[in-house]
């Protein structure tokens, strides 16, 4: 099974709103990624978590705020958005160690609409 | 300087035709991987294909191959006998170094390429 869940699919939240993305997955993978993608643009690296410790954040904003409260789950915790921050939210799991490839897989996204 | 340079911004084939996407990469690292994932319109990145930088063999994977050239530093995806299904936008990406632990897998993406494939 190489299945990442998102939830919410869809999200249209004011600026003044509090809302936070989960992401899922069961493969055992211990490193976890947030990605933000806007359209027809690759996506851009927001946060790396490597056993549940947060190892790489690539200078966003505090009005993200990243949480993984086990090995299985990710959420992104968002606060006072900007218009601009509408985006696709891209989740991503990896293996981590062994001689597989390290490919990431990704979650579905959550479309995010900040209004 | 880009890591992962694709050229075409969008092709277009004609179903059961084969085709030919183009990618560049630069690393210094004697050590590094390289994948192609596509993106159908409904936004979920699919795994296609991973080369690494020791394998002497081309990656296959079903109808996709990678066509690994690493005196040119190209890396292009090769989809055989096109489906409409097909059609989507296709990312080449690099992971540098072979230790996860240095680079927590991060990934170069390039800007993609917009495949469509007409009946």
């Amino acid at each position: 099974d190489t299945e990442v869940t998102q939830t919410p699919k869809h999200l249209v939240m004011g600026m003044t709103n509090k809302k936070s993305l989960k992401c899922e997955q069961h493969m055992g993978h211990r490193a976890m990624y947030w990605y933000k993608q806007k359209a027809k643009k690759p996506p851009e690296l927001m946060f790396v978590y490597s056993y549940e410790k947060l190892s790489i954040n690539e200078s966003v904003p505090s009005r993200f705020s990243p949480e993984c409260p086990n090995s299985s789950l990710l959420n992104l915790h968002l606060h006072a958005l900007q218009p601009e921050d509408s985006a696709l939210y891209l989740c991503a799991s990896s293996q981590y160690g062994g001689t597989s490839p390290y490919e990431q897989y990704f979650g579905p996204g959550t479309r995010l609409t900040v209004t | 300087a880009q890591k992962i340079t694709q050229t075409q911004p969008g092709m277009f084939v004609q179903e059961k035709e084969a085709v030919t996407l183009d990618c560049t990469y630069d690393t210094s690292d004697q050590s590094y991987g390289l994948f192609w994932y596509k993106q159908p319109s409904s936004g979920e990145m699919i795994f296609l294909i991973y080369q690494g930088s020791y394998d002497e063999q081309n990656a296959t994977e079903g109808r996709y191959s990678l066509n690994f050239q690493k005196a040119r530093k190209s890396a292009n995806l090769v989809i055989s006998a096109s489906q409409l299904g097909d059609s989507a936008m296709y990312f080449c990406a690099m992971r540098e170094g072979h230790d996860r632990g240095s680079t927590l897998g991060r990934l170069y993406f390039g800007r993609g390429t917009q495949l469509t494939v007409w009946p």
